[in-house]
This record gives C-alpha cells, sequence and structure tokens, in this order.
C-alpha cells in the first residue's frame, strides 16, 4: 500500500534561519512525489513535485526538495524562513502515472516562522 | 498555471437539509475530478473519484447515497450532501486533473468550502 509519513506535527524555526519539513514515503514502483502549501481556510497551494530526473527540485517561494530513493525521503527545505511562510505543508504520493490516480497525502507539518 | 474554483466557499445550513457544493475547472478540460474532505487541523482525505461521463468511484466508508457526485461535464463536477447532519460539517476540498491542464501527473486544487451543520 502506498503512503506517506511526515514525522513532525509542528516545526518551529527563527526568521532568516534554514528550514527543512520531513516526508518519508512507501510506493510500489516509481514515486511521484508533491508538496502542497495550505493557508487557514484555503485550499491546497502547489510548490513543487518530483517525477523523474534531478534529485533537486526547486519549487515556488524559494522552496527545494530532495529526493532520496535510497532513504525513500522527499524533505522540504528552504535556506533562509520568513514569517509569512508560516502554514500547513503536506507532503503527498501517487504511484503510477494514470490519469485518475488520487494523491495519498501525509497528515500535514506546521511551520512557525517567529520574528 | 490550471485554475479551479469552488462556489460556494462557505454556507450554513439547518440539519436536514441537503447542500450542493460546485467544483469548476476555468482554464482547462479535467478529464478527472477528486473530492475530499478535511477536519481541523487534519490531513484531506479522499472521498470519490469521478471521471467526465461516468460514476464516481467512492473510497470505503463514504456513502455514495449520502454524497452524491456528478461529473456531466470536462469543466464542472458537484457534490451535494443530502440529509445533511451536523457531523457532515467539514472543509470540503475539490482537485482536478486533465491532460489540457499540462499532464496528468498534477491536480490543482480548489479554494475549499467550509460547510456548517447547525
Amino acid at each position: 500500500a502506498q503512503s506517506v509519513a511526515q514525522p513532525e506535527d509542528q516545526v518551529n524555526v527563527a526568521e532568516g534561519n534554514p528550514l527543512t519539513v520531513k516526508c518519508t514515503y512507501s510506493v510500489s514502483g516509481n514515486p511521484y512525489l508533491f508538496w502542497y502549501v495550505q493557508y487557514p481556510n484555503r485550499g491546497l497551494q502547489f510548490l513543487l513535485k518530483y517525477i523523474t530526473g534531478d534529485n533537486l527540485v526547486k519549487g515556488s517561494y524559494g522552496f527545494e526538495a530532495e529526493f532520496n530513493k535510497s532513504q525513500t525521503s522527499f524533505h522540504l527545505k528552504k535556506p533562509s524562513a520568513l514569517v509569512s511562510d508560516s502554514a500547513l505543508y503536506f507532503c503527498a504520493v501517487r504511484g503510477l502515472n494514470q490519469a485518475g490516480t488520487a494523491l495519498i497525502f501525509g497528515k500535514g507539518t506546521t511551520l512557525s516562522v517567529s520574528s | 498555471g490550471a485554475v479551479v474554483s469552488q462556489h460556494p466557499s462557505r454556507v450554513i445550513c439547518k440539519s436536514g437539509t441537503s447542500v450542493k457544493i460546485e467544483c469548476r475547472s476555468l482554464d482547462f478540460q479535467a478529464t478527472t475530478m477528486f473530492w475530499y474532505r478535511q477536519f481541523p487541523k487534519q490531513s484531506l482525505m479522499l472521498m470519490a473519484t469521478s471521471n467526465e461521463g461516468s460514476k464516481a468511484t467512492y473510497e470505503q466508508g463514504v456513502e455514495k447515497d449520502k454524497f452524491l457526485i456528478n461529473h456531466a461535464s470536462l469543466t464542472l463536477s458537484t457534490l451535494t450532501v443530502t440529509s445533511a447532519h451536523p457531523e457532515d460539517s467539514s472543509f470540503y476540498i475539490c482537485s482536478a486533473s486533465g491532460l489540457s491542464a499540462g499532464s496528468y501527473n498534477e491536480q490543482f486544487f480548489g479554494p475549499g468550502t467550509r460547510l456548517t451543520v447547525l
């Protein structure tokens, strides 16, 4: 069965410091991995995805994520956090490239950036 | 990028009434639409998957007679919560995917609908 784990309920960082939000996955076959961000009472906004190619993926708002096949991880990173980055972050996975396959989401990690 | 809208953004209804939520893809043809439910501070749980012109596929534990899904066109899917009860209060989010939006790999999410049943 496909699954995604986000081991941290909350991550706290100071503005200007680097941030990491962790994600590990379990899928059969090649993983299609995604990161989304959600602000209060809003839908999900796409940040980045890994389908194939370079293991380091760059996305929106200065975020990046590194695909690590041996560790089955896809951690989200940003070199310098902003207070406005405070939000709920979801890692998600799809197993196969077929239309109609839904995303499986992790439980989410709340990022809190203090000034 | 591809845009998905939902209407209404917020709805309050009395127990026993039915509520319809619309999900529209504004600038692409959505071959597939997904409906998710999110409880406060929790993850999104897939309720059903609908392909245009076909019956929706419901996830285990989701009552198909209570949550009616229609995907009659490539730009519109509706979720009707029938005989709503307070336990149906939640944040409902739709997403859509389609080749005309770039690829089947990516889903585009609507802004969500907050349903409160009194």
